[in-house]
């Protein structure tokens, strides 16, 4: 069984569309992530959500909007979608949000979704 | 803000030597992660270290953390081609442990 599932793998798509990934953990995780890395394979962080909540968002587009329907899906929508989008997003989980030193915050990533913005 | 960074940017090697990597700051780190990424695949965690002069070794991988954790260093001994992939060192630091992911050394091992 897959720990933490990404849809889809690959996603070609024009600039201005709108579009969204899902993803999922089967862990029992508190906490889902969001990362974009770059063509210079840079991990960085967008989006956080604790049992559905958002706790961090770091400075990221109001175009790219996270939903969390419940603790073991966070999906992300991305509107306008531009040419600097185009990169491979990943989705991860933890059992603990930040700021829990007992588990050290070990993160479980998906497979990743690469986005082409042509 | 912390500045990390990891050295060498690339590395690429033969199958039976041995290699280090580097992961470098000026901030104190609260413990720090190491994450092997695979090609098309996400990170997968190593290890964690806590304590700073802290050896963990799996296999034939030895991780030290600094003294003064703000630095940590990766050892492989008789590199083999499956160890390729991209090490990324993540260190939290601060009292909410929030995740910052370095560049990574993006390590290739030729047969």
């Amino acid at each position: 069984d897959t720990a933490v599932s990404q849809t889809p793998k690959y996603l070609v798509t024009q600039m201005g569309n709108d579009k969204s990934i899902k993803c999922e953990q089967n862990l029992g995780h508190d906490t889902m992530y969001w990362y974009k890395q770059d063509s210079k394979k840079f991990l960085k962080i967008m989006f956080s959500y604790n049992n559905k909540e958002l706790i961090i968002n770091e400075t990221v587009p109001n175009r790219f909007s996270p939903k969390s329907p419940d603790k073991a899906h966070l999906n992300l929508h991305i509107n306008s979608l531009e040419l600097g989008d185009s990169a491979v997003y990943f989705c991860a989980s933890s059992q603990d949000q930040f700021g829990t030193q007992s588990s050290y915050n070990e993160q479980f990533f998906g497979p990743g979704t690469r986005l082409t913005v042509l | 803000t912390q500045l990390l960074e990891q050295s060498p940017q690339f590395l690429s090697i033969q199958e039976g030597e041995n290699l280090t990597v580097y992961c470098n700051s000026s901030s104190v780190f609260s413990s720090l992660q190491w994450y092997r990424q695979e090609p098309g695949e996400g990170p997968v965690l190593l290890v964690t270290v806590v304590t700073g002069g802290e050896v963990k070794k799996l296999k034939r991988l030895t991780f030290q953390f600094g003294d003064a954790r703000k630095d940590s260093s990766l050892h492989i001994t008789a590199a083999q081609p499956g160890d390729t992939g991209l090490y990324l060192c993540a260190p939290t630091a601060g009292s909410n442990y929030k995740l910052t992911f370095g560049k990574g050394t993006l390590l290739t091992v030729n047969p």
